[in-house]
């Protein structure tokens, strides 16, 4: 149990545009997700807490106009990384916290702008 | 804030032999930790998690020591397997829900 996936694991595309990265918990509900970010041979670095029925709490630093998290139901969160560019390139990494199972991640998903 | 930080950014070791992989945090508030295993271009793996009110855990051929007085964690694998290599990342809640991660340590088993 307690398995979150993440959709789709690779994507690229061009400057300017903006691509959405769903995070799914398949059999629990997460009121709460959270959203990493990990650079090549880094660690992985926090970036929002995303609330069902609210706004996300970001971390400070990152922008909350240009990374948009939308939690509209109990088992899904999406973020949004809008006009992206190069530097934007990460691997993003989701996680929910079912009751008494820790932290669960997704498999990450891998961008690239060009 | 939380800073979790590890001692070694690479360790090698031979097949068979145990592994140790430390991690030093910040916040004496931190009540939860966990180890986790990440492969290339995957999601973190849960290893094994701890709680403050402990000092030892252990799991299959995995074993997590907690030191609150130095805050140090430790993380020891058995018979160290090549489907062990990986990098390792220890995290902790500082007094939230929030999970800090320390930098990780490459491990690489050589056969």
């Amino acid at each position: 149990g307690a398995v979150v996936s993440q959709h789709p694991s690779w994507v690229i595309c061009k400057s300017g545009t903006s691509v959405k990265i769903e995070c799914r918990s398949l059999d629990f509900q997460a009121t709460t997700m959270f959203w990493y970010r990990q650079f090549p041979k880094q660690s992985l670095m926090l970036m929002a807490t995303s609330n069902e029925g609210s706004k996300a709490t970001y971390e400070q630093g990152v922008e909350k106009d240009k990374f948009l998290i939308n939690h509209a139901s109990l088992t899904l969160s999406t973020l949004t990384v809008t006009s992206a560019h190069p530097e934007d390139s990460s691997f993003y990494i989701c996680s929910a916290s079912p009751v008494d199972y820790g932290y669960t991640f997704g498999s990450g998903t891998r961008l690239t702008v060009v | 804030g939380e800073s979790v930080g590890l001692h070694l950014p690479t360790l090698s070791v031979q097949e068979g032999d145990n592994s140790i992989i430390n991690c030093a945090y910040s916040n004496s508030a931190s009540d939860y930790f966990i180890w986790y295993k990440q492969e290339s271009g995957k999601g973190p793996q849960f290893i094994i998690d701890i709680r403050s009110n402990m000092d030892k855990r252990q799991g299959q051929r995995v074993t997590v020591l907690l030191n609150k007085t130095v805050k140090h964690l430790s993380l020891q694998i058995a018979a160290t397997q090549p489907g062990d290599s990986a990098v390792y990342f220890c995290a902790a809640t500082g007094g939230g829900n929030k999970l800090t991660f320390g930098t990780g340590t490459q491990l690489k088993v050589e056969l």
